[in-house]
Order: structure tokens, then C-alpha cells, then sequence
């Protein structure tokens, strides 16, 4: 079946710990995201990419990374310089590379700074 | 600056109570506006978009209607398996989507 497929489910980081969080995609999608969800809050984007070896800052940037080697992965690192990480991450993709077109979600994954 | 407010916040229904769901919105140049339903621990699932004024859209008990400034969703004789949170999302520009917080939607047999 075709779909988004994140892992882990759970992520715990230590303060001052990087961690990647993976999104891969056999939608064959040009467009994936990343997206934060906090309790009281929409969803908010981090980065996107249209294409592979590009991607562009989303609203909330700071603190994260991002790479897009391959067509179907985008993953995701949460650095130590992100300040509040604890939240639900959610990856996305689209066909349309420009958006206007609805969006496909993994199941998220939920990291917890202990 | 674009904003979408969902009403309300929560909702709770009794089994084969119809009601709907509320989604205001302030954009400039909308692209399209998208429905999504998530069930609590999981990523939002796709429901509708709709592109323009007087567009409407229907998917077993739900139908999705758009004005200018806002969207309905509406639930006819809401079954147990509806209660989840429904998130309105409308594109403005290039690659711009911005979320409501949801409405909370309880179905109780």
C-alpha cells in the first residue's frame, strides 16, 4: 500500500542531544513537509522541499534540519538549539510541488525532552 | 497575516444528532481550503478541498460547503466512529497553509 511511513513512534532526547526523525514516502510525491503540532496550536511548518537537494524554511525553522536526497525520504533533525522540542511531528507529502492540492500525513512522531 | 478560527472548540452529539462545524477564515487570494479529520495519535486524514464560494463536497455522513469567508462541515446522523478532531486548513500563496486549532467532535451512543 502506498503511504507516508515515520519512525519511531516515540523519541526521548536528552538535553543537548541532536535526533532524526525519518519520513519516507512511495507516493512518488515531488512535495514533502514537516510539520510541528502542539497541544492548543495548528499545525505549523518547519521546512518543506519540492525537489530533491532542495527545501526551504517553513515558519518555525530554527533549531531544525533538514535533507532531501532522495525522492522519497525527508528527514528531519531536531538540534540542541531547538529550545522547546517536546511535541508531535507530523511529515507530509503532496503531488503538487507548488501546494493548492490536499496533503497525505504519516502517523507522527511524538518526541519528549527527558 | 492569514488566520483560520475553528468553532467550536469542542462538540459532543449524540448519536444521530446532526450539527456542523464552523471554520472562519481572513486570506488574501485563497487557493483552496482542505478538511481533515485526526483520530487522537495519528496524522490528520484527508477529506475535502474545496477551491471556490458555493463549492460543495459530500463523503458518506460529512459535506462540505465554502463562502467567502468561512466553511461549513456538516454532519448528518453522526455515528460513534465520526468522533475525532476535524482540522480546516486553507493555502493562501505559494506553499503557505495555514491550520486551525480543530474542533473536538464527540459522538456519544
Amino acid at each position: 500500500d502506498g503511504g507516508i511511513t515515520q519512525s519511531p513512534k516515540y523519541l526521548f532526547r536528552k538535553e543537548g542531544q541532536n535526533v532524526t526523525l525519518s519520513c519516507e514516502q512511495n507516493l512518488n510525491h515531488d512535495a514533502m513537509y514537516w510539520y510541528r503540532q502542539d497541544p492548543g496550536q495548528g499545525l505549523r511548518l518547519i521546512y518543506y522541499s519540492q525537489i530533491v537537494n532542495d527545501f526551504q524554511k517553513g515558519d518555525i525553522a530554527e533549531g531544525y534540519s533538514v535533507s532531501r536526497e532522495k525522492k522519497e525520504s525527508f528527514p528531519l533533525t531536531v538540534t540542541s538549539a531547538q529550545k522547546n522540542p517536546t511535541a508531535f511531528y507530523l511529515c507530509a507529502s503532496s503531488p503538487d510541488r507548488e501546494g493548492g492540492t490536499e496533503a497525505f500525513f504519516g502517523q507522527g512522531t511524538r518526541l519528549t525532552v527527558v | 497575516e492569514d488566520q483560520v478560527t475553528q468553532s467550536p472548540e469542542a462538540l459532543r452529539l449524540q448519536e444521530g444528532e446532526s450539527s456542523s462545524l464552523n471554520c472562519s477564515y481572513t486570506v488574501s487570494g485563497l487557493r483552496g481550503l482542505f478538511w481533515y479529520r485526526q483520530d487522537p495519535g495519528k496524522g490528520p486524514e484527508f477529506l475535502f478541498t474545496l477551491y471556490s464560494a458555493g463549492e460543495e463536497k459530500e463523503k458518506e455522513r460529512l459535506k462540505a460547503t465554502l463562502t467567502k469567508k468561512e466553511s461549513f462541515l456538516h454532519i448528518t446522523a453522526p455515528k460513534p466512529e465520526d468522533s475525532a478532531t476535524y482540522l480546516c486548513a486553507v493555502q493562501a500563496g505559494y506553499q503557505k497553509v495555514t491550520f486551525g486549532i480543530g474542533t473536538k467532535l464527540q459522538v456519544i451512543p
